[in-house]
């Protein structure tokens, strides 16, 4: 298995701020790296894909960086709609996993 | 318009079974991986597994905590996905989530995938 941990577990932020998630593996997954977002009560959405990908029609304040073992997501400028908490998720090998998650609230 | 749809879920007693289907629409589930999600209330995501496409000989891959016990099929000729559950564990009540892995290419390489398509969820409580 490869764990994913992500740092903050939780971030307090306010709209117009500029944010930062970071997701660790413990050995190198190259780039295969996703990002999800998933409100209370709803399904997770993909935001972005190969480490750094935008899915289509996902805000461009979104961005995705990294490779190996670290990476990280940023969002430019939180915008309300934006708090939600956020997954990483590697695909690189299976047992496909997931980051424990990060909840960013106001 | 892309869309998964789940059903099946309920209250099972530990050690029964339970079935979960998912029918696919506005796409070609024969062109995709498919796969479960599962997340406990209030905690993280938890892959269950997940079904190739035929391009990939049709291959089963799972997680540790459900092999054995859980089975993944597929029924492309009704663009729908399965999940058998035997012997149920009180530790597998969650809701549990039909994927689709879209795959992606990047710089000419074409091995990313990424779970694009989600379903709304079937919730499954083992209870005695």
């Amino acid at each position: 298995d490869i764990p994913m941990t992500q740092s903050p577990s939780s971030l307090s932020a306010s709209v117009g701020d500029r944010v930062t998630i970071t997701c660790r593996a413990t050995e190198s997954i190259s780039n295969y790296l996703n990002w999800y977002q998933q409100k209370p009560g709803k399904a997770p959405k993909l935001l972005i894909y190969a480490t750094s990908s935008l899915k289509s029609g996902v805000p461009s304040r979104f961005s995705g960086s990294g490779a190996g073992t670290e990476f990280t997501l940023t969002i430019s400028s939180l915008h309300p709609e934006d708090f939600a908490t956020y997954y990483c998720q590697q695909n690189y090998r299976t047992p496909l996993t997931f980051g424990q998650g990060t909840k960013l609230d106001i | 318009e892309m869309q998964l749809v789940e059903s099946g879920g309920g209250s099972v007693q530990p050690g029964g079974s339970l079935r979960l289907s998912c029918a696919a629409s506005g796409f070609t589930t024969s062109d995709h991986y498919m796969g479960w999600v599962r997340q406990v209330p209030g905690k993280g995501l938890e892959w269950v597994g997940r079904g190739k496409n035929p391009g990939h000989g049709y291959t089963t891959e799972y997680a540790a905590s459900v092999k054995g016990r859980f089975t993944i099929s597929r029924d492309d000729s009704k663009n729908s996905l399965y999940l058998q559950m035997n012997s149920l564990k009180t530790e597998d009540t969650a809701v549990y989530y039909c994927v689709r892995e879209g795959g992606y290419c990047v710089n000419d390489v074409c091995y990313y995938y990424a779970m694009d398509v989600w379903g709304q969820g079937t919730t499954v409580t083992v209870s005695s």
